[in-house]
């Protein structure tokens, strides 16, 4: 079945820094890949997700691109805060419905003030 | 408010007892989902339902048995809980339409002793 790769598993960084977390697929069949952000006690929520048509999204300091041809994708994120400071899921999801979505192991992000 | 509400927060229990959780959604969603956080914070698929069927049921030990009344509502049951039954168990739920971000409830910690 589909196995969801994510690299690095934690990063450390100063406030305003830049960060890129790697993601990789397997199963090329994969349409829908949402990310995800989980805060210290706090419920996982929704941050960007790209379709398999697509190459590029933005959103304010998130940018994900998306390579089909390799199966990786890449989340930037700008100027970083210690708000942003959370363990961030990549996922994939094959079915056109999101019955099944499969995550990667996160990465653990500290931004330092 | 409308999202997606677990109880309890926190259960602890011995081992063989049984335990019940429950979630509902008020997003008027068609599609909900149980997953499994482990210790490590590695996030599982265990049940998909949409509209109070079973769509998606992973290699989950017979021990755990969803139900839905109706499709707001999917709650999980564990028969004779065991020591690697120690997770957070998050709700969740999605529209049924063509992949969409899924709404995650707060989870709830079960402790095994």
């Amino acid at each position: 079945g589909e196995q969801v790769e994510q690299l690095p598993s934690s990063l450390i960084v100063q406030e305003g820094a830049s960060v890129l977390i790697n993601c990789s697929y397997t199963d090329s069949a994969s349409v829908y890949f949402p990310w995800y952000k989980q805060e210290p006690g706090k419920r996982l929520q929704f941050i960007i997700d790209i379709r398999s048509n697509m190459e590029r999204k933005q959103n304010q300091r998130l940018t994900l691109l998306f390579d089909k041809k390799t199966k990786h994708l890449s989340l930037h994120i700008t100027a970083t805060q210690p708000g942003d400071s959370a363990i961030y899921f990549c996922s994939a999801s094959i079915n056109t419905n999101a019955y099944k979505v499969i995550f990667g192991k996160g990465t653990h992000l500290h931004v330092l003030p | 408010e409308t999202a997606v509400f677990q109880t309890p927060n926190y259960h602890v229990t011995q081992v063989g007892n049984e335990v019940s959780f429950n979630c509902k959604q008020t997003l008027g969603h068609d599609t909900m989902y149980w997953y499994k956080q482990d210790s490590k914070k590695l996030l599982k698929i265990m049940f998909s339902y949409n509209n109070k069927q079973l769509i998606v049921n992973e290699t989950v030990p017979r021990r755990f048995s969803p139900q839905s009344s109706d499709k707001a509502h999917l709650n999980l049951r564990i028969k004779s809980v065991e020591p690697e039954d120690s997770a957070v168990y998050l709700c969740a739920s999605s529209t049924d339409s063509s992949n969409t971000e899924v709404f995650f409830g707060k989870g709830t910690r079960l402790t095994v002793v």
